[in-house]
């Protein structure tokens, strides 16, 4: 069975600080992954996806995150954290050779320090 | 810009009284979802169309049903709320697995009180 881990449901950064929010999965078979931002009292945005091919993806609003095979992780990612990043990040898996279902982490609140 | 759409944004209910949900998506993806988020929780799926073709999740309760009428429409019927259904209601769709990555996109949400 497929299941996504994300660890640390709070994270804070000071401003201008590296974000990095973590990801782990666990699939029997090569996975979609994706990241998603959610404001509050608004629905999912895509920050970024890996499918195939290059294992460093980048995203919008600077942020990107790495496909690791080895160590079944997608990390997310961004040099200097801005205010407005200020969400719940959602790291989610989809079993590319199965069902159209996508597995959702708990999710991770990013809070900004001034 | 194609988007999904959901109306109304907030929605205030009485506790037993029936209520609807709209979404509506000009991406013409063949596959739409309804999910229920409850605060600081992930988005948990409640059913999704392909097509016309319905699929319930197991642990979904019968007071949720759903209808989509065409391509574009997806509702959401509450047939009686109580007050554990207060949530959030995300719509979202995707193109089928045939396309190739079919990430899904979300409508803003409907934000359902009980009252």
């Amino acid at each position: 069975a497929q299941s996504v881990t994300q660890l640390g449901s709070h994270v804070s950064v000071s401003e201008g600080a590296l974000v990095l929010l973590r990801c782990n999965y666990s699939s029997s078979v090569p996975p979609y992954l994706f990241w998603y931002v959610q404001y509050p009292n608004q629905g999912l945005q895509l920050l970024l996806k890996y499918t195939t091919g290059a294992t460093l993806v980048k995203g919008i609003n600077g942020f990107e995150a790495e496909f690791k095979k080895s160590e079944t992780s997608f990390h997310l990612t961004k040099p200097s954290a801005h205010m407005s990043d200020a969400a719940e990040y959602f790291c989610a898996v989809i079993n590319k050779n199965r069902d159209d279902k996508i597995i959702f982490g708990k999710g991770t609140r990013l809070h900004i320090l001034p | 810009d194609a988007m999904v759409i959901q109306n109304p944004r907030y929605q205030v209910t009485q506790f037993g009284k029936p209520v609807t949900l709209s979404c509506s998506q000009t991406l013409n993806h063949n596959v739409m979802y309804w999910y229920q988020q409850k605060s600081s929780q992930a988005p948990k799926l409640l059913f999704h169309y392909y097509d016309k073709d319905f699929n319930n999740e197991a642990d979904t309760p019968d007071n949720f049903q759903s209808r989509r009428p065409n391509t574009s429409f997806c509702f959401l019927d509450i047939r009686s709320p109580g007050l554990g259904d207060a949530a959030m209601y995300l719509c979202a769709t995707s193109r089928d697995r045939s396309s190739g990555p079919y990430e899904q996109y979300f409508g803003p949400g409907t934000r359902l009180t009980v009252t």
